[in-house]
């Protein structure tokens, strides 16, 4: 029952941008976009949600587009300590459902 | 000073033992959750507790039952654990229902 296509994986360079897709063409109009990650063996982090608006945290900005079909998750300068799986989800209450994610690898 | 914790980290246990995660959560929030994690990485939600009452109840065996002693504990009780049981468990809380959710560091069980 996934909302959320991701790619399954992406490598990165160390200090560049990482620019991470997520479509989800079904999205209704009160559901948001969140984005999650999680670094291996460790519970997931709540890295930045929107419902319209593009948004920007400490940790990153989140891109989405006018028909709120897909959004773009951004590092803007990604370090190692950013490999982590990361997941796009799209709700309108408090469960969660996370799918496979994007493997994102940060390289030296 | 650890937001949501777990105990215990990992959890080793024959087939048909009951045992129990304890959560915990000094953050002040009212919603705590329980999530699976299995084998091939899939987090699913189980259950969601919002000021001590049960409302999110997924599609789980009724072996599995969570308790709710005050706000800032979700504990989680298994009977007679069966192998497909083995995976990481992870505790969540949030200060709504939804929003921000602060996850645990997760409790890996293996039964045997």
């Amino acid at each position: 029952d996934a909302k959320t296509t991701q790619p399954p994986s992406m490598d990165c360079a160390e200090g560049r941008a990482a620019n991470l897709p997520c479509n989800h063409s079904t999205i209704s109009g009160n559901e948001y976009v969140y984005w999650y990650r999680q670094i291996h063996s460790q519970g997931p982090q709540y890295i930045i949600h929107g419902l319209k608006n593009n948004e920007t945290n400490e940790m990153a900005s989140l891109i989405i587009t006018e028909d709120r079909k897909s959004s773009t998750l951004i590092l803007p300068h990604a370090t190692l300590r950013d490999t982590a799986v990361y997941y796009c989800i799209v709700t309108n209450d408090y469960k969660l459902s996370f799918g496979a994610g994007t493997t994102v690898t940060v390289r030296a | 000073d650890t937001a949501v914790s777990q105990t215990p980290k990992y959890l080793v246990t024959q087939m048909g033992n009951d045992k129990s995660i304890k959560c915990e959560q000094n953050l002040g929030h009212d919603t705590m959750y329980w999530y699976k994690q299995d084998s091939k990485k899939f987090l699913k939600i189980m259950f969601s507790y919002n000021n001590k009452e049960l409302i999110i109840n997924e599609t789980v065996p009724n072996r599995f039952s969570p308790k709710s002693p005050d706000k800032a504990h979700l504990n989680l009780h298994i009977n007679s654990l069966e192998l497909g049981d083995s995976a990481v468990y992870f505790c969540a809380s949030s200060q709504v229902r939804g929003l921000e959710q602060f996850f645990g560091p997760g409790t890996r069980l293996t039964v045997l």
